[in-house]
């Protein structure tokens, strides 16, 4: 079964609004987590990494006030968008590594964000 | 900083048949892990096969192999009696050693597979 649960799958909402992403480890505790942004029919984008009790490290080119990041507990990190607009609109999907684990991350199974 | 690089935007193979899916990458560190992920048309990420760079030895699982060429920077795919569940997206991708668990994937740009009868 899954072991990282990321929420909501599906997101529909007008410009300007702010949506929240949850991504959550469901049998391990992950101090680290990924949030990645996939295009259509294009690669996933590592857009930061989220660290628990401690700001998260944004890649290059990523806006910090645009996608903010909280990893408030060892299972929960959480991804806002901020006055989302539709050049925003895309596929969200966050991943967590498990100590000890064969894979290297294991994945939600992503959000589709549509800003109108 | 790594980059991984596929060349091969789209592929396509009969089933029964073998195809093999290409993956260069570029590095400076001696020790790392190399990936392949599918992801279906729902989106999940699926762990096809992993290699360790310091085992010579190419990984195989079930019809899944790879061929790891590390002075070339090569690590490519091979399916073999493809299935039609096999269509997807794969990505390879590219990881440090590191020891703890905050090493983040570098994705390539993917190839999307297709499988017809």
């Amino acid at each position: 079964g899954a072991v990282v649960s990321q929420h909501p799958s599906r997101v529909i909402c007008k410009s300007g609004t702010s949506v929240k992403i949850e991504c959550r480890s469901l049998d391990f505790q992950a101090t680290t987590m990924f949030w990645y942004r996939q295009f259509p029919k294009k690669s996933l984008m590592l857009m930061a990494t989220s660290n628990e009790g401690s700001k998260a490290t944004y890649e290059q080119g990523v806006e910090k006030d645009k996608f903010l990041i909280n990893h408030a507990s060892l299972t929960l990190s959480t991804l806002t968008v901020t006055s989302a607009h539709p050049e925003d609109s895309s596929f969200y999907i966050c991943s967590a590594p498990k100590v000890g684990d064969n894979q290297p991350q294991h994945f939600g199974d992503g959000t589709r964000l549509s800003i109108l | 900083a790594q980059t991984v690089t596929q060349s091969q935007p789209e592929m396509s193979v009969q089933e029964a048949e073998t195809v093999t899916l290409s993956c260069t990458y570029d590095t400076s560190e001696s020790d790392y892990y190399l990936f392949w992920y599918k992801q279906p048309p729902s989106r999940q990420m699926i762990l096809v096969i992993r290699q360790e760079a310091y085992k010579q030895q190419n990984a195989t699982e079930n019809r899944f192999s790879v061929n790891f060429q590390k002075a070339a920077k090569s690590f490519s795919l091979k399916i073999s009696d493809s299935q039609l569940g096999d269509a997807a997206m794969y990505f390879c991708a590219y990881r440090r050693l590191d020891t703890g668990t905050a090493s983040k994937l570098t994705f390539g740009t993917g190839t999307r597979l297709q499988v017809t009868l």
